[in-house]
């Protein structure tokens, strides 16, 4: 079946660093979502992308939709303390609405 | 509103108890989820309802039982639950079930004794 796998699993990087994460499938995605996890809180939606090649930017966090529909990307520029969290990317399952989460990647910044 | 709204927060109940998590929301979406989220592990979809039916159960054992008793109102009524089923409860809504973005509560945090 079809498998979001991300990289890396985590990262701990020092307060004012660019961060790159990496969503990566077998199969052909035609919606990626990106969402981000607090602790004890629920997966909040930060970018959706619905075009192979797109680009989308939301405040310091930019997420591409890769060219061949098989992975995603999410950069976060100049973090700070409170882009702690695991993010998940998200699509839809083959020609379902059923969403499948990818691993996370779990990030932890340094002040 | 753009809130999904999710009581209780904290739940502990022993395997002999009946207890049930309520979900609302006041956004007009049509489509309602229940997953389930083991610590470190992403969210696994339990049930889909749309317009109020259900749509999608992932072989979710009989102990769980969901509810729509409208299109704001989601409830999951556990019964006989083990220590296995002790997770994060998240439930979740979009606009229609053919929307991939889906809005998230906070969730309830289950713990079976």
């Amino acid at each position: 079946g079809q498998q979001l796998n991300q990289s890396p699993q985590s990262m701990f990087i020092q307060e004012g660093e660019d961060v790159s994460m990496n969503c990566t499938s077998s199969s052909i995605f035609n919606t990626w979502l990106w969402y981000k996890q607090d602790p004890g809180e629920g997966p909040v939606l930060l970018i959706a992308l619905y075009k192979a090649g797109e680009l989308t930017s939301n405040g310091r966090l930019t997420a591409q939709f890769g060219i061949t529909r098989k992975d995603s990307f999410l950069n976060i520029s100049a973090s700070i303390p409170s882009d702690v969290g695991i993010y998940f990317c998200a699509g839809p399952m083959d020609s379902s609405y059923k969403l499948i989460f990818g691993s996370g990647t779990r990030l932890l910044v340094r002040p | 509103d753009t809130e999904v709204t999710q009581t209780p927060k904290h739940l502990v109940m022993g395997m002999t108890n009946k207890k049930s998590l309520k979900c609302e929301q006041h956004m007009g979406h049509r489509a309602m989820y229940w997953y389930k989220q083991k610590a470190k592990k992403p969210p696994e979809l339990m049930f889909v309802y749309s317009y109020e039916k259900l749509s999608i159960n992932e072989s979710v054992p009989s102990r769980f039982s969901p509810e729509c008793p409208n299109s704001s109102l989601l409830n999951l009524h556990l019964h006989a639950l083990q220590p296995e089923d002790s997770a994060l409860y998240l439930c979740a809504s979009s606009q229609h079930l053919s929307t991939e973005k889906l809005f998230f509560g906070s969730g309830t945090q289950l713990s079976v004794l």
